[in-house]
């Protein structure tokens, strides 16, 4: 398995400009996570999808991100307008996983997308 | 929110020397899992673990989840084992996964 694919890998921009994020999770893996790492803030979580379905969002920063899972084997985080606050590493990751549940599978995370907004 | 403390911060080891990483939690989980950051950055998971123990050749985890920790154990470590240790507790019905601080490990020749 080739595992969490995501691109682009580095990703720099000016501020103002949409950004575009892509993840394609594990195959056979129904639930796909979006995390950001930065040095101030450590791994956040910003939002899960359960079968496609966004089930928690609440750690989107502000109404200028928003994602999307249209099938099985694809996701986006979109930034729009991006702001030099934004740079960061961005993270996708995925498992095979219930919801609601109390038991869960390993977390596997693709090799991340370093973003710069200047 | 859970909150998660990792012990210690930084770590400086001689290759071959044994360490313990610790992490302690502040509510009931359901999961939990180790994670490697090695210094290209990748994310790497060694261990699910939301009780008892583990062992994975040099490495071991154990969990005790009525006490609210689990601990992380690396033998005869090596300089491929430099990086950054994460535990992820999980809580919910979602099980989300909320990173500590990590402990940022150096073996050094």
């Amino acid at each position: 398995d080739a595992g969490v694919i995501q691109s682009p890998r580095h990703e720099v921009t000016e501020m103002g400009q949409e950004v575009t994020l892509r993840c394609k999770p594990i195959s056979g893996h129904n639930s796909l996570f979006w995390y950001r790492q930065t040095m101030m803030r450590g791994l956040e979580l910003l939002i899960y999808f359960n079968n496609n379905v966004p089930i928690d969002d609440s750690g989107m920063p502000e109404d200028r991100f928003s994602a999307k899972m249209p099938n099985a084997s694809f996701s986006t985080l979109k930034i729009q307008p991006s702001e030099p606050r934004d740079s960061a590493v961005y993270f996708c990751a995925s498992r095979f996983g219930r919801y609601p549940t109390t038991t869960n599978e390993k977390l596997f995370f693709g090799s991340g997308t370093q973003l710069s907004v200047l | 929110g859970i909150q998660v403390e990792q012990s210690p911060p930084d770590l400086i080891l001689q290759e071959g020397a044994n360490s313990t990483l610790r992490c302690n939690f502040s509510d009931s989980v359901n999961n939990l899992q180790w994670f490697h950051q090695n210094p290209w950055g990748q994310l790497i998971n060694l261990f699910y673990i939301p009780s008892g123990t583990k062992q994975n050749g040099r490495l071991s985890a154990t969990t005790v989840a009525t006490e609210r920790y689990s601990l992380l154990y690396i033998s005869s470590s090596q300089t491929t084992d430099s990086g950054v240790y994460f535990c992820a507790p999980g809580t919910g019905t979602a099980s989300k996964l909320t990173f500590g601080t990590g402990t940022r490990l150096q073996v050094t020749l």
